[in-house]
């Protein structure tokens, strides 16, 4: 039922660019990023809806395939306030999760 | 100030002793839920509700209720809790999503967090 995320893990020096896989085994309408610091909430990052339209981060970018039931989450040029747990999410049902870790 | 609050922050229980966890936000959301957050496991939904009076399971439901007497309040309750529910309780809410399909949500507002011990 949960989205897969991959990888489960990414470590980070500040300055570079990763990417996060979200995939689903149900049809999409949309799609949800949220970060996770340690002990904390998860907070909104960006929504991807069917169709295209996309509302979220200024500075975080994400793809959404509809076909595919995938989305991406990019980010580029890290720096160390990203670090956290990311998750994707299809509104109430979130993945599994990937942890990426930024060091100077 | 738009926010979603729960209580208590931390709680350390015995087994077998009801305790509720209450949840409440004042952005008149629709939509209220209820996860559970292990480590590796990520967040796991426990129960969700998509009016007053209207409740579902989520993946992890049982030795939880629910209920939703007003449009604010989503409690968690668990009648005899067990070591195995030990874990970091997250509330949520939010609106729909217009124009989706059923069940189909915006963004989702979380309270701080309830981190249960069950002993």
């Amino acid at each position: 039922q949960q989205p897969v995320q991959s990888p489960q893990a990414v470590i980070l020096r500040e300055g570079e660019d990763a990417v996060i896989n979200c995939s689903s085994s149900k049809a999409l309408y949309s799609v949800h990023w949220y970060r996770q610091k340690h002990g904390e909430a998860p907070v909104f990052l960006m929504i991807l809806l069917k169709g295209g339209e996309q509302k979220g981060h200024e500075k975080i970018s994400a793809s959404f395939n509809e076909k595919k039931q995938q989305s991406s989450l990019y980010l580029t040029a890290s720096q160390l306030s990203y670090s956290g747990t990311y998750f994707c999410g299809t509104g109430l049902i979130f993945g599994t999760g990937t942890r990426l870790q930024v060091f100077p | 100030e738009a926010q979603v609050t729960q209580n208590p922050r931390y709680l350390i229980t015995v087994t077998g002793k009801k305790l509720t966890v209450t949840c409440s936000q004042n952005m008149n959301h629709e939509y209220m839920s209820w996860y559970r957050q292990d480590p590796g496991l990520g967040l796991r939904q426990i129960y969700y509700s998509m009016n007053v009076e209207v409740t579902d399971k989520g993946d992890v439901p049982e030795g939880y209720k629910v209920s939703r007497k007003e449009k604010r309040n989503f409690p968690l309750i668990l009648e005899s809790p067990s070591p195995n529910q030990t874990s970091l309780y997250f509330c949520a809410s939010s609106l729909g999503l217009a124009g989706g399909p059923p069940i189909s949500t915006d963004t989702q507002y979380f309270g701080p967090g309830t981190r249960l011990t069950v002993l």
